[in-house]
């Protein structure tokens, strides 16, 4: 079966620590991945996506992700992690229309 | 603020009610979507629309029922709702029916009483 799966429910770090938020995904084809993020009483936002070329995509807030076929993965990254990324997060194929089941970053000052 | 609206924000409704969702996208998309957002289920699709044409139905209970009149506007009709629907509805349009970006309005939040 396909799917996209983001193993960690919530990840906690420190604000200014690094963080990595995690995705697999199982998926025939190209999976043209995507990461969402969500706000308290919104909507999701796109916040970058890979659909072919360079492994390592970059996007908005000064999040980035690489794309690593041979691991099956899209991890997204930030170097120095805010109080204000504190949100809910969504890995996404958009070739089947496939979201993971979310990952809640929490942020602590 | 994403080009993507939805009316109303908030809905109460009790079980033997009829309602109805209303998305709108300003963004000269031709593909929208609904889906479903509970804590049991963060994020569960519904129904696509592509060019008006309905491309994905993903096992709903046909108490949801959608419209899709022309390519700026979605409904989700509603009829005979059980508690368990209460949820987030999110709308999202995107260029094209599937590789492209969705870009999300802020939802419904649905309480069935």
């Amino acid at each position: 079966a396909q799917s996209v799966a983001q193993p960690e429910d919530q990840v906690n770090v420190a604000e200014g620590n690094p963080l990595t938020v995690k995705c697999t995904y199982s998926v025939s084809g190209n999976p043209y991945l995507f990461w969402y993020v969500q706000y308290p009483n919104r909507g999701l936002q796109f916040l970058l996506k890979y659909i072919t070329g360079d492994n390592l995509v970059k996007g908005s807030y000064g999040f980035e992700a690489e794309f690593n076929k041979s691991q099956t993965s899209f991890h997204l990254k930030k170097p120095s992690a805010l109080v204000s990324d504190s949100a809910l997060y969504f890995c996404h194929s958009s070739y089947k229309l496939i979201f993971g089941s979310g990952t809640r970053l929490l942020v602590r000052p | 603020e994403t080009g993507v609206t939805q009316t109303p924000r908030h809905l109460v409704m009790g079980m033997t009610n009829k309602k109805s969702l209303k998305c709108e996208q300003h963004l000269g998309h031709n593909a929208m979507y609904w889906y479903k957002q509970s804590a049991k289920k963060p994020l569960e699709l519904m129904f696509v629309y592509s060019l008006e044409e309905r491309v994905e139905n993903n096992s709903v209970p046909s108490r949801f029922s959608p419209e899709c009149p022309n390519s700026s506007h979605l409904f989700l009709h509603l009829h005979t709702l059980q508690p368990e629907d209460s949820a987030l509805y999110l709308c999202a349009s995107s260029q094209d029916f599937s590789g492209s970006t969705q870009y999300f309005g802020p939802g419904t939040r649905l309480t069935v009483l």
